[in-house]
């Protein structure tokens, strides 16, 4: 059960596009459709922005968009704004319905 | 509204044992399963333990196996996560977090934690 792996830092321009990566392995991300983001801000609860790869939950911003490949995940922000500033965490399905997160991402808007 | 409540944290000798609990409501409890889920001060998420809607079937990190426990009352609609022999590895905010139905593999609401701290 290691953890996925994530950049610690990404940082872009207010306008610019950013994409962290999350990768894990053949028994997690490269295994099953089921990776979702988390954004979370400063003493907050993580809150759901991207699940099954590539969905988003009602009323989550279509500037957050996901995709996969192979054993890596990448989340997308377009057109950043300085609200996105947060902490964002991929998750993977495991065997048995079990989890695992990623060490979380600190995205920074200039 | 969708609500999950997470009581019983507070500050515990190592080896001491301690039960948390998740409130849940706004939501037919029974149809969901429950995860729980713990970061560490300035750290990242980490999978704790899960239990499923009917109580089943119950997973936990191999960090926790043989000292935590979860259980479900479901005549209170609360999930309880039973942590014992207590290491100071242990102090985190325990979140409890709603199994998504229509998600596979996510989780769609969260408490806002509790803190645990695991010190002499």
């Amino acid at each position: 059960q290691s953890a996925l792996t994530q950049p610690a830092s990404v940082s872009g321009s207010p306008g610019q596009s950013i994409t962290m990566s999350c990768t894990g392995t053949s028994s997690d991300v490269g295994g099953y459709k089921y990776v979702s983001w988390y954004q979370q801000f400063p003493g907050k609860a993580p809150k759901l922005i991207i699940y099954e790869v590539s969905n988003r939950p009602s009323g989550v911003s279509s500037r957050f968009s996901g995709s996969k490949s192979g054993n890596t995940a990448s989340l997308t922000i377009s057109g950043l704004q300085a609200e996105d500033e947060a902490d964002y965490y991929c998750g993977s399905y495991t065997s048995i319905n079990t989890r695992v997160f990623g060490g979380g991402t600190k995205v920074t808007v200039l | 509204q969708v609500q999950l409540v997470e009581s019983g944290g507070g500050v515990v000798q190592p080896g001491g044992s301690l039960r948390l609990s998740c409130a849940a409501s706004g939501f037919t409890f029974s149809y969901y399963g429950i995860h729980w889920v713990r970061q560490a001060p300035g750290k990242g998420l980490e999978w704790v333990a899960v239990v499923s809607y009917d109580e089943n079937n119950k997973y936990y990190a191999d960090s926790v196996k043989g000292r935590f426990t979860v259980s479900r009352d479901s005549s209170n609609n609360k999930v309880n996560l039973q942590m014992n022999s207590l290491r100071a590895e242990d102090s985190a905010v325990y979140y409890c977090a709603r199994e998504a139905i229509t998600a596979v593999g996510a989780e769609d609401y969260w408490g806002q934690g509790t803190l645990v701290t695991v010190s002499s």
